[in-house]
């Protein structure tokens, strides 16, 4: 089993579109979660930290539920600019601060 | 503020070739990382640097994969010899602490690397 999984797209969705992406990940023991967002051929940058009581910054809005081990990232109102690769990452529950990554969840917003 | 720094931005060697890549972190930030994406998948962590010290390389193929980060500041990455397998995009980062603390990684453009 992949320490986080996503479903790898591509979502293709008009403009306006609400979307949702998922994500499972294997240890208990981690205890911090994000997800960045990659632009074609640029480097990840950070989205948004996911917190256990839910979080929302603007259009979009982050989940977890760590009984499922499941992470959920929300966007309403899709725009243009969004299209991009969504990446589920998880810090690894070691004291480093080593961040696993998910393959990515390709979205494309449609005009 | 200036950004993670990564040279070259493109390479193609031949397998059994050697190639180093280059990166200079965010001024201040003590943990530099570097990364390997291969197409179609997420950022795969290959080392970890505190300083100029190594916290993790499990993930580093050691056999031909080398790196230094001497003045803990500036890290080169090294593959002698390339094989095919190694084309894909690497990506330095850095941030500002490490252990238990999160802080955010901020990444640099990255190398793309083409082994023929």
């Amino acid at each position: 089993r992949k320490e986080v999984e996503q479903d790898p797209g591509p979502f293709n969705v008009p403009e306006g579109a609400t979307v949702a992406f998922n994500c499972t990940y294997s240890n208990s023991a981690s205890q911090s979660f994000f997800w960045y967002r990659q632009d074609c051929r640029k480097e990840p940058k950070l989205l948004m930290s996911v917190y256990s009581s839910g979080n929302e910054d603007g259009r979009f809005t982050a989940q977890l539920n760590r009984a499922s081990q499941y992470i959920s990232l929300l966007i309403r109102d899709s725009k243009l600019s969004d299209s991009a690769t969504y990446l589920c990452v998880v810090k690894d529950g070691g004291a480093t601060n080593k961040l696993i990554f998910g393959t990515g969840t390709l979205l494309a917003v449609q005009p | 503020e200036a950004g993670v720094a990564q040279s070259p931005r493109y390479k193609i060697i031949e397998k059994r070739q050697s190639v180093a890549f280059w990166c200079n972190p965010i001024s201040g930030h003590a943990t530099l990382y570097w990364y390997q994406q291969i197409l179609g998948q997420g950022p795969k962590l290959l080392i970890q640097f505190q300083n100029n010290g190594v916290v993790d390389d499990s993930q580093l193929p050691k056999d031909r994969f080398s790196a230094e980060r001497l003045k803990g500041v500036d890290s080169t990455l090294k593959i002698q010899p390339a094989k095919l397998e190694d084309s894909a995009v690497y990506l330095c980062a850095s941030s500002l602490g490490r252990g238990g603390l999160v802080y955010e990684q901020y990444f640099g453009p990255g190398t793309r690397l083409t082994v023929t």
